[in-house]
């Protein structure tokens, strides 16, 4: 089964320090999301992204935050300045078509930790 | 989106079946029933999803009531990897997930 690839799968990083969380989605899919999940706690929309665009964000996804697709195969999510309440996994995930319509395919996760 | 409501928590026998349901009384004609399950902190996984009429793959059946006010997901013979947080989510924008339903499969 064709899957999504995140990395890393761990990142330590410095409160204030910028990290690029880094996603391969699944070839010929067109829609690209991002959530995370803090630790206990359910998972959370961010943002999603189609034809070079965002779509739709949540009130999570501030100007802290980035998204871009910078070439033919990766999708990035940027924290320009990381707080301690950052530290969770984020998910990636991407679909192949209409959103309502189609399944999305999840990666495993980055764990990010904000020290 | 419709708001769904799931059970916190349930347990299922190995080798019996699970039967996990979900209200989503205020869903519109147009909204899809989806279910995942997130295995320990792993990225959710695609189980199945129906519109109106019930549906069944390898992995599970959807029975979706003919008000669609409200779903159960059934897999019919619980193993000890299937002990997972369930998610139903109603969809015509971009998903969200509700707080799920911890299904712990026993011995």
């Amino acid at each position: 089964e064709p899957e999504v690839t995140q990395t890393p799968s761990h990142q330590v990083t410095q409160m204030g320090q910028e990290v690029i969380l880094r996603c391969v989605p699944i070839s010929n899919h067109l829609y690209f999301y991002w959530y995370r999940q803090i630790l206990g706690q359910k998972v959370e929309f961010l943002v999603s992204f189609y034809n070079n665009e965002i779509s739709e964000k949540s009130e999570i996804f501030d100007d802290q935050f980035s998204v871009e697709r910078p070439d033919g195969s990766n999708f990035t999510l940027k924290i320009r300045s990381t707080k301690l309440e950052d530290s969770a996994m984020y998910f990636c995930a991407s679909s192949e078509a209409l959103r309502q319509l189609n399944r999305a395919f999840f990666g495993q996760g980055t764990r990010l930790t904000v020290v | 989106d419709a708001k769904t409501t799931q059970p916190p928590s349930m347990d299922c026998a190995e080798g019996r079946a699970a039967n996990l349901p979900c209200n989503h009384s205020t869903i519109s004609g147009n909204e899809y029933v989806y279910w995942y399950r997130q295995i320990h902190s792993q990225g959710p996984q695609y189980i199945i999803h129906g519109l109106k009429n019930n549906e069944t793959n390898e992995m599970a059946s959807l029975i979706i009531t003919e008000d669609r006010k409200s779903s159960t997901l059934i897999l019919p013979h619980a193993t000890l990897r299937d002990t997972a947080v369930y998610y139903c989510i109603v969809i015509i924008a971009d998903m969200r997930f509700g707080a799920g339903t911890r299904l712990t499969v026993k011995p």
